[in-house]
């Protein structure tokens, strides 16, 4: 079993509805829970950043945690085709030692259509 | 100038060739990351340096070889890679601290011939 799974897509939804991408994952040491953007031929840049279970909301978007089930989301409200993008979760355990890096999924694929 | 500037942006290379790639970061971390980036698959984490020391070395190849001289430089010395290798390199750079936010440069794209 993979650490993370997500689902490439691609992702094809009308401009203005609201999308939901999901992760799961398999290593309960995972505190850490991030979302980066990444657009064709740029690195990926952190659009959200949560530690632990629960909710953070910014402007358009949405990240929630379920620790008991294993379970990140992502909601984007009202969608721009301006976030076509790629979207990969990450995690990151709880270390004393500080810099381990962090664990990806494969990103889905977001087509938001005008 | 971007937080994480990485050179040069594409290369292309023979399977004999001996080529590094740069990375520099201008946020003042202490921590740089190697990520592997291919098509299809998740990005792989290769190298971490922690205050200029490795701490992370992921089953890499040893074609692949890492240097960091200080806090903001960090080098991928490549030799004699396989057409496999062919991907996005990225760097990263983060504070170091635990649940560390990591940002990206823009990437190396390299095609091994």
């Amino acid at each position: 079993q993979k650490e993370v799974e997500q689902d490439p897509g691609p992702l094809s939804v009308p401009e203005g509805a609201i999308v939901s991408l999901n992760c799961t994952y398999s290593n309960s040491a995972f505190q850490y829970f991030m979302w980066y953007r990444q657009y064709s031929r740029k690195g990926p840049e952190l659009l959200m950043y949560t530690y632990s279970s629960g909710n953070k909301e910014d402007g358009r978007f949405t990240a929630q945690v379920d620790k008991s089930s294993k379970y990140i989301s992502l909601f984007i409200r009202d969608s721009q085709p301006s976030d076509s993008a790629t979207y990969l979760c990450a995690m990151s355990r709880y270390s004393g030692g500080g810099a381990d890096g962090l664990t990806f999924g494969k990103g889905t694929h977001l087509i938001i259509q005008p | 100038e971007t937080g994480v500037t990485q050179t040069p942006r594409h290369l292309v290379m023979g399977m004999t060739n001996k080529k590094s790639l740069k990375c520099e970061q201008h946020l003042g971390h202490n921590a740089m990351y190697w990520y592997k980036q291919s098509a299809k698959k998740p990005l792989e984490l290769m190298f971490v340096y922690n205050f200029k020391e490795q701490t992370e070395n992921n089953s890499v190849p040893s074609r692949f070889s890492p240097e960091c001289p200080n806090s903001s430089h960090l080098f991928l010395h490549l030799h004699t890679l396989q057409p496999e290798d062919s991907a996005l390199y990225l760097c990263a750079s983060s504070t170091g601290e635990p649940g560390e936010k990591l940002f990206f440069g823009s990437g190396t794209q390299l095609s091994v011939l």
